[in-house]
């Protein structure tokens, strides 16, 4: 079993629509969370951090743990076409010295 | 520049070649890490260095493969007698605290 679980999709929705990206992990020794976005041919880049259960918003983008569950999920309001992208999320132990990637999710946002 | 920096972008070569790999990290960051993305897959997590302490080196996936880290500063990522499997997308990362911030990667491909 992977330590990080994220359905790689593909995921497609119409502009406007609301979006859920999920992941699962099974370290309870996880404490900080990120997603990171990654376009075709770039490498990715910090989206969203937090290291708390609950929520963090930031414009469009709302990002929700639950340590309980051992559950993170990323929610993007009125999706835009240039959301499309390849959304990883991320887990870091409190002691540790690396991140812990999920697979990707892959999102088309069609205008 | 503000960013990481990678290269080559992008390297062919012929199996049982030497490559190296180079990243420049973002000035004054002390924490440079190695990824390795192959299609598909997630983030493979292949080597960090922090400040002057030894790298972890736990996730390299065989003794072909090496880098080293010269005055805190460039890194080199070296992998010997390449084979098919190892084409992939190698990426550099570095960072301060927990946010890591990637170069857009070098596109290894192996005949």
């Amino acid at each position: 079993q992977k330590e990080v679980e994220q359905d790689p999709g593909p995921l497609s929705v119409p502009e406007g629509a609301i979006v859920s990206l999920n992941c699962t992990y099974s370290n309870s020794a996880f404490q900080y969370f990120m997603w990171y976005r990654q376009y075709s041919r770039k490498g990715p880049e910090l989206l969203m951090y937090t290291y708390s259960s609950g929520n963090k918003e930031d414009g469009r983008f709302t990002a929700q743990v639950d340590k309980s569950s051992k559950y993170i999920s990323l929610f993007i309001r009125d999706s835009q076409p240039s959301d499309s992208a390849t959304y990883l999320c991320a887990i870091l132990e409190t002691s540790g010295s690396r991140l812990t990637f999920g697979e990707g999710t892959q999102l088309t946002v069609n205008p | 520049g503000a960013g990481v920096s990678q290269s080559p972008s992008n390297k062919v070569t012929e199996k049982g070649k030497d490559v190296e790999l180079r990243c420049d990290p973002i000035s004054g960051h002390t924490a440079l890490y190695w990824y390795r993305q192959s299609l598909g897959q997630g983030l493979e997590f292949l080597i960090y260095f922090q400040g002057n302490s030894a790298p972890d080196k736990s996730g390299l996936p065989s003794d072909r493969f090496s880098a080293e880290r010269t005055g805190g500063s460039v890194s080199t990522l070296t992998i010997q007698r390449t084979q098919q499997e190892d084409s992939a997308v190698y990426l550099c990362a570095s960072s301060l605290s927990e946010k890591l911030f990637f170069g857009s990667g070098t596109q290894l491909s192996v005949l």
